[in-house]
């Protein structure tokens, strides 16, 4: 059974740093390519971030590059989300999701997801 | 950035009823295009990509259609389980963008 399971998150404050991990299980990690999508609380989803399986492409949503950093451990299989400079419109739950194929497929297994609160 | 439009934003139904949630994009994406239904305090689950093929254990009463900028998600004879948000996305460039959902809820 595929599982995602992320943790990391909790209350920072505006300017601070966390460091989201999601550990992956059930499946081959180091085949598929992950992504971290993000819910503000009451909000729709946006997607935060991509990495391939090798880890050599990686591509970030405008709202979070340069301050934003995903990584991924294919010997512990777990990906990672390196956040930085941190706002209060970062707030939401944040979702490790795993491609289905290639770069150009759905997210077709989601974790629970991990709520961040930015605030003073 | 590619934009999905999704309408209407919410959809007030009777168990038994057959709907339609509309999907358009920006700019074409020929066929891809995905769609998810959320429920409440749940995850995102895949019920159609590609536009109009299927996800094994999603109900047959899922369908999906469309190419270039319109798509449609269709539920034949919606069930009690069926309420709940659905979101259309697009991987036909990045950044990856969502819709913004469309409430399915009971009349």
């Amino acid at each position: 059974e595929v599982q995602l399971v992320e943790s990391g998150g909790g209350l920072v404050q505006p300017g601070r740093s966390l460091k989201l991990s999601c550990l992956a299980s059930g499946f081959t990690f180091n085949n598929y390519g992950m992504n971290w999508i993000r819910q503000a609380p009451g909000k729709g989803l946006e997607w935060v971030a991509s990495i391939s399986s090798s880890g050599s492409h990686i591509y970030f949503a405008d709202t979070v590059k340069g301050r934003f950093t995903i990584s991924r451990d294919n010997v512990r299989n777990t990906l990672y989300l390196q956040m930085t400079s941190l706002r209060s419109e970062d707030t939401a739950l944040y979702y490790c999701a795993r491609l289905m194929y290639t770069t150009d497929t759905p997210f077709d297994y989601w974790g629970q997801g991990v709520m961040v609160t930015v605030s003073s | 950035d590619i934009v999905l439009t999704q309408s209407p934003a919410t959809l007030s139904v009777t168990p038994g009823e057959s709907v339609s949630l509309s999907c358009r994009a920006s700019q074409g994406i020929r066929t891809s295009i995905h769609w998810y239904q959320q429920k409440s305090n749940e995850s995102p689950r895949l019920l159609i990509k590609f536009a109009s093929q299927s996800i094994s254990g999603i109900p047959s009463r899922f369908s999906g259609s469309g190419s270039g900028t319109d798509f449609t998600l269709t539920i034949n004879r919606v069930e009690s389980e069926d309420f709940s948000v659905y979101y259309c996305q697009q991987s036909s460039s990045l950044p990856r963008t969502f819709g913004g959902g469309t409430k399915l809820e009971l009349k």
